[in-house]
């Protein structure tokens, strides 16, 4: 499979615990994104990357998340502390660097605070 | 700023019959607008857009849009719905100079038999 991959599908979690989501991009994707979806809405911007660099942060991103993406590969995005506002599917998109391209999208990681 | 209004909740059509799902958007400067199709517990998955060029785009599975700058729609048209189409569509708009999307909040479309 050459499409976006996102690891774990699925995570519950205690409120107060720290978790870490990771995405594979597709691999000659030099820009990948955060997107966070809640029931009901569509998918709201949270970060994106250009090869390692993280080049915009949305004002949803507070600072209990962090997201890397070192050597440009594969993309993390922890969130620490976690609340119940937090639950909500995370979606991780890649695409080429060249404007006039799509968005390729992975299956997304839902996540559960308890 | 850029946003994105998708008036219809919820679209419901025959099979046979032809579907749209309404599209409005709002950007600074030139949109390139994407129309996304989201199944239960899935990913997006692409199904066309419009860069520049013809106003009438055509993507995948029998999907069209037009985009129309003078109304700022980007209205997404099959001419005969299937009932494998029922799912939940989002339309999106990102500005020339940027990379990020702005989605509405979504279209659930249910093609009964």
């Amino acid at each position: 499979d050459t499409g976006v991959s996102q690891d774990p599908r699925h995570k519950i979690t205690k409120r107060g615990q720290n978790v870490t989501f990771r995405c594979d991009p597709i691999s000659e994707h030099n820009r990948l994104y955060w997107y966070r979806q809640t029931l009901g809405q569509g998918p709201e911007f949270l970060t994106y990357f250009q090869n390692e660099a993280q080049l915009e942060k949305s004002r949803l991103l507070s600072d209990r998340f962090s997201a890397e993406r070192p050597k440009g590969s594969f993309s993390t995005l922890e969130i620490q502390r976690t609340e119940q506002g937090d639950s909500a599917m995370y979606l991780c998109a890649s695409s080429l660097g060249v404007r006039n391209t799509e968005a390729f999208f992975g299956q997304g990681t839902r996540l559960t605070v308890v | 700023a850029q946003s994105v209004a998708q008036p219809e909740d919820q679209v419901n059509v025959a099979e046979g019959n032809p579907l749209t799902v309404k599209c409005t958007y709002s950007v600074s400067g030139n949109p390139y607008l994407f129309w996304y199709v989201q199944y239960p517990n899935r990913g997006l998955q692409f199904l066309l857009k419009y860069i520049t060029g013809d106003n009438l785009v055509k993507g995948s599975y029998g999907f069209e849009a037009e985009f129309n700058k003078s109304q700022t729609s980007f209205h997404l048209k099959k001419p005969s719905a299937l009932v494998s189409d029922s799912a939940l569509y989002f339309c999106a708009v990102r500005d020339y100079g940027d990379y990020k999307l702005s989605f509405g909040a979504g279209t659930t479309v249910t093609v009964r038999a």
